[in-house]
């Protein structure tokens, strides 16, 4: 079946800094989604993506489809504490179904 | 606001004692899913609604059944719970099926099993 490989699984940085963790899969996709999960919470949508190439902005936070369409990023600008949680990636085929990365765990010192 | 809602957000059911966790939506979204996440892993599908029609995932045990009884509201019903089940049970919501349809999840329902 298809899977993603989430990266890194953990990170700690100090607030302020910019962070960047990615998804890639042996399958194509034809739409990304990050999500970002705090504790004890389900998972909050923060940016979908739709097209290869796409670049899309929220905030402090950017991510790309790639061009490829089986790999996608996510930056964080500028660091804060509530950054801190659970970020998954997840690719949808040609099914309703979500493929889930594993997470990647934040953790932001101030 | 226009949101997923989780009832009750912790529940605390004994070893084997039938358990139903519910689901209800303003979105006015035709798909329902309900999903299981264990600590530090991603949700997992057990199954979902495209409006009445019910879709089972291959390796969701006979042990988890669903109920949509209208639009608004699905139902999760676990049958004999065992340890094994207690997990987070997450609820999540797309208006339609296929590319340009995110889900959006509710606040999930804690499940200890006793």
């Amino acid at each position: 079946g298809q899977q993603l490989n989430q990266s890194p699984q953990s990170m700690f940085i100090q607030e302020g800094e910019d962070v960047s963790m990615n998804c890639t899969s042996s399958s194509i996709f034809n739409t990304w989604l990050w999500y970002k999960q705090d504790p004890g919470e389900g998972p909050v949508l923060l940016i979908a993506l739709y097209k290869a190439g796409e670049l899309t902005s929220n905030g402090r936070l950017t991510a790309q489809f790639g061009i490829t369409r089986k790999d996608s990023f996510l930056n964080i600008s500028a660091s804060i504490p509530s950054d801190v949680g659970i970020y998954f990636c997840a690719g949808q085929g040609g099914s309703e179904k979500l493929v889930f990365g594993k997470g990647t765990k934040l953790t932001v010192n101030p | 606001d226009a949101m997923v809602i989780q009832n009750p957000r912790y529940q605390v059911t004994q070893f084997g004692k039938p358990v139903t966790l519910s689901c209800s939506q303003t979105l006015n979204h035709n798909v329902m899913y309900w999903y299981q996440q264990k600590s530090s892993q991603a949700p997992k599908l057990l199954f979902h609604y495209y409006d009445k029609d019910f879709n089972n995932e291959a390796d969701t045990p006979d042990n988890f059944q669903s109920r949509r009884p209208n639009t608004s509201f699905c139902f999760l019903d676990i049958r004999s719970p065992g340890l094994g089940d207690a997990a987070m049970y997450l609820c999540a919501t797309s208006r339609q099926v296929g590319r340009g349809n995110e889900q959006f999840f509710g606040p999930g329902t804690r499940l200890t099993v006793l």
